[in-house]
Formats: structure tokens, sequence, C-alpha cells
């Protein structure tokens, strides 16, 4: 089955500066992969997702990037705020044929931005 | 829009106890997904539900564990006779169909002592 491994585990950064995190698959037919940030005590909320037929997506400060040949994809926030200081999850998923949807996630990456 | 509800957002139960989590999708959803988070962990999936009908429950623990989304009301996740290993939180997406994104309610924090 599917295996996601995301890296780092913990970040931090300075207000104003960019993070970087990234997440590997296991399964090549997997074909969408969206990003959550979870604040302490809340739900996972969808910031950005992509799909296998794009390499590339933005959305203001964030950006998702896609290899599929590498199975790897990442998540770029530019001029970070402390506001986005959470614990991010990457996941996978399979959205075709025969499949449920149901998302891998990897383990998370808590991001600190430092004023 | 109301988004997806959970409740109760927290819940204690003592060893041996039943606990009942009950989740109410986002309006015009009709496909509910469970996962469970264990602290400093990932999201868990554990069953995929439509209405009344369990598509997949390969995430689910064989014993004491049970979903259902009936015609009427909100889905309910049911874990008979808890043990402390099942403290977690416990988080439900909704999806307006099959290969749609996945909305997250609050989550249910579950304590067992």
């Amino acid at each position: 089955g599917e295996n996601v491994e995301q890296h780092p585990s913990t970040l931090s950064v300075q207000e104003g500066d960019s993070a970087v995190i990234k997440c590997t698959y296991s399964d090549s037919a997997s074909n969408y992969f969206p990003w959550y940030k979870q604040e302490l005590g809340k739900g996972p909320q969808l910031i950005i997702d992509i799909r296998s037929n794009v390499g590339e997506k933005k959305d203001q400060r964030i950006a998702v990037t896609l290899n599929k040949t590498a199975k790897h994809f990442s998540l770029h926030i530019t001029e970070t705020q402390p506001e986005d200081s959470a614990v991010y999850f990457c996941a996978a998923s399979l959205n075709y044929g025969g499949s449920q949807g149901n998302l891998i996630f990897g383990k998370g990456t808590k991001l600190s931005v430092k004023p | 829009n109301a988004g997806v509800m959970q409740n109760p957002r927290h819940l204690v139960r003592r060893r041996g106890q039943e606990a009942r989590l009950r989740c109410s999708p986002m309006k015009g959803h009709s496909h509910v997904y469970w996962y469970r988070q264990l602290p400093e962990e990932g999201l868990k999936f554990m069953v995929y539900l439509q209405k009344e009908n369990i598509i997949d429950e390969s995430g689910m623990p064989k014993e004491r564990f049970s979903a259902e989304f009936p015609k009427e009301g909100p889905s309910i996740l049911r874990i008979q006779q808890v043990v402390r290993g099942d403290s977690a939180a416990y988080f439900c997406a909704s999806s307006p169909g099959i290969w749609n994104e996945q909305f997250f309610g609050p989550g249910t924090r579950l304590t067992v002592l």
C-alpha cells in the first residue's frame, strides 16, 4: 500500500523567510496530493492541493510542486508570518478506478515562525 | 454554509465503557471518512461511508469498532469496551464525491481513564 514520508519534522524560520516542506510517496499510481494545516486543538484545514496532471500550483504565498518521476511533492510558503505557525501535513491518494479516495498522511511538520 | 460538525469535542470514558462519536457532514456532502490521530502522529484512515453503506473499513480495528451513516442523521463511530490505547483524536471528513476534496471537522478528543 501507499506510504508517505514527510521532512523535516520541525522547521523554524524567521518572519519573512521562506519555508519548504517535502514529502515522498511510494505508490506511483497515486494522483492526488493535498496539504493540510492544523492548528493546536483544531481539525486539519485544506490549504492547497495538486493533481498528477499538473506540475505546480500557486495560491498567493503558498505553492506546491510535484515531481511524478521522483515521486515527491513539496509545499513552499513565502514571506512567512507568525500566523503560519502550525503543523502541516501532506497526504496522497488514489483518485480513480476502484479506489475509495482515502488519504494517506505524512507524520507532519511543526512550523514555527519567529517574529 | 456550516462546516463539518463533530460532537462531543471532548469525551472521557473509563475502561470498558462505550464511546459514541458523531459527525455531521457539510451540506450537500454524502461521503464521510473517519480518521484517528495519535499524539505527535499523522492521521490514519479508519473507514469510509456513504449514506447507509460502509464502502471501505480496511483501516478499522476488527473488534470493538463500528461505524454507520444512516439515511437520516449524523455518521456515528462507536467504540465498545474502550481501552487506554483508544485515547486519541478522532476526525471525520466529508466530501461531495468520492474523488473530491475532503474537509475535516474539529475532531473529538477521546480520553480513556
